[in-house]
């Protein structure tokens, strides 16, 4: 059970395009969903956090325009990077937890992002 | 601001001896407190949590918390070369924010 998917796993795109990234929870009803970025051999940094039918609460220092957040239904969650460029290159991993389990996140096997 | 704090390593330990990795906090009122493991290129996955003080087994993995000092330790005993990961600490504070911080994490390597 607590099964999180991404897609796509890897992505290529050039510089000023916009490339959508999926995060699904597939057998449990994801109320929060978390979007994280790791860049090579950093930590995860927390982008930002969204509730179901709500808008993303975004973290300190993180474009709300430039990386759009959907998550319109409990299995669902979507991050857009818009204009993207070189610097957006990153490993970008979404993670879901269940009301009932506040506590517990699980992770999605994230996407790969280059931007050329 | 909450920090959690983890030495980035590399730690390096012999097959079949038990790794030690540690992390403190600095959020007094910290709930809960969950372990990942990270391998490169890969998501972290859950190991497992702790949340009362002293030590939590699951397997070949073994938690310790201690509230009053502020850290939360894994040890994995009979270390394996699939050990050799990244291990991330998360802590969450109080107020119910359901937010965690996590460490920087620690660079394990188990050698042969």
């Amino acid at each position: 059970g607590a099964v999180v998917s991404q897609h796509p796993s890897r992505v290529i795109c050039k510089s000023g395009t916009s490339v959508k990234i999926e995060c699904r929870s597939l057998d449990f009803q994801a109320t929060t969903m978390f979007w994280y970025r790791q860049f090579p051999k950093q930590s995860l940094m927390l982008m930002a956090t969204s509730n179901e039918g709500s808008k993303a609460t975004y973290e300190q220092g993180v474009e709300k325009d430039k990386f759009l957040i959907n998550h319109a239904s409990l299995t669902l969650s979507t991050l857009t990077v818009t204009s993207a460029h070189p610097e957006d290159s990153s490993f970008y991993i979404c993670s879901a937890r269940e009301r009932s389990r506040p506590y517990e996140q699980y992770f999605g096997p994230g996407t790969r992002l280059t931007v050329t | 601001q909450k920090e959690v704090e983890q030495n980035s390593g590399p730690l390096s330990v012999p097959e079949g001896a038990i790794a030690s990795l540690n992390c403190t906090y600095s959020d007094r009122g910290s709930q809960s407190f969950f372990w990942y493991r990270q391998y490169s290129g890969k998501s972290p996955e859950l190991i497992m949590f702790i949340y009362s003080n002293g030590d939590k087994e699951d397997g070949r993995f073994t938690a310790q918390l201690n509230k009053a000092s502020q850290y939360v330790s894994l040890l994995i005993r009979d270390s394996q070369p699939s050990d050799s990961a990244t291990y991330l600490c998360a802590v969450f504070a109080s107020g119910g924010s359901y937010i965690p911080t996590f460490g920087r994490g620690t660079s394990l390597i188990v050698h042969p």
